[in-house]
């Protein structure tokens, strides 16, 4: 089962303008990852903001995380149109840290 | 490079055949995972290795599954008796403990 889910499913934009990818989940989680992928390619980690962690930036990306409403965002600023993929939320909920990924969202960005 | 690496990266197979894939993880990593991903989906978790020991399996991994990792270094996944809804890619990750988990770049699977 997925606990993940991605909203929208897909978006499209415009280079130069932001993307924000939201993820909701279903049980508490020890860290939350979002990874790209390609078209038929494999999957790139992005980034993990830890369960006692707000907001986390890595270059272009900010993501958000909140634990009382079980969501997270993800922030790409001033898309590219190499920023073109599908955009993973997985959870990592205990255990021996096996994620559960989501659906994803599809994000094309148009030159 | 370093990354995780995967072999083959397509394989098509007759119904009835058995394959095995092969994942070679981040030589420090002590921590294995297999996923399967169907076209439209997230990865799925099939299976978890903590150096040599096979530590958790999915109910997704059905008999027909067996997984190995000898000696905690590159594990291999093999599929008995193939059906057409084994059609997947399947995709290996490995991790330093509870870290990121970096992912290979898949063995897709087609089964005729």
């Amino acid at each position: 089962s997925q606990q993940g889910e991605e909203d929208p499913q897909a978006l499209s934009i415009q280079e130069g303008e932001n993307a924000t990818m939201n993820c909701s989940y279903k049980t508490s989680i020890n860290n939350l990852q979002w990874y790209r992928q390609n078209s038929g390619r494999g999957l790139v980690h992005l980034i993990l903001i830890r369960s006692n962690e707000r907001e986390k930036h890595s270059g272009r990306l900010r993501v958000t995380l909140d634990t009382s409403k079980k969501s997270s965002s993800l922030l790409i600023t001033a898309s590219r149109a190499a920023d073109t993929a599908s955009y993973f939320c997985a959870t990592d909920a205990g255990g021996y840290s096996t994620l559960t990924f989501g659906k994803g969202t599809m994000l094309l960005v148009s030159p | 490079d370093t990354g995780v690496s995967q072999d083959p990266r397509h394989k098509i197979t007759k119904r009835g055949q058995n394959v095995t894939f092969r994942c070679d993880p981040i030589s420090e990593h002590n921590r294995l995972y297999w996923y399967r991903q169907t076209l439209g989906q997230g990865p799925e978790f099939l299976t978890y290795f903590q150096n040599e020991a096979q530590l958790e399996k999915s109910r997704l991994l059905s008999d027909r599954f067996s997984a190995e990792r000898p000696k905690g270094s590159f594990s291999t996944l093999e599929i008995q008796r193939t059906e057409q809804g084994d059609s997947a890619m399947y995709l290996c990750a490995s991790s330093r403990d509870r870290d990121e988990q970096y992912f290979g770049p898949g063995t897709r699977l087609t089964v005729t």
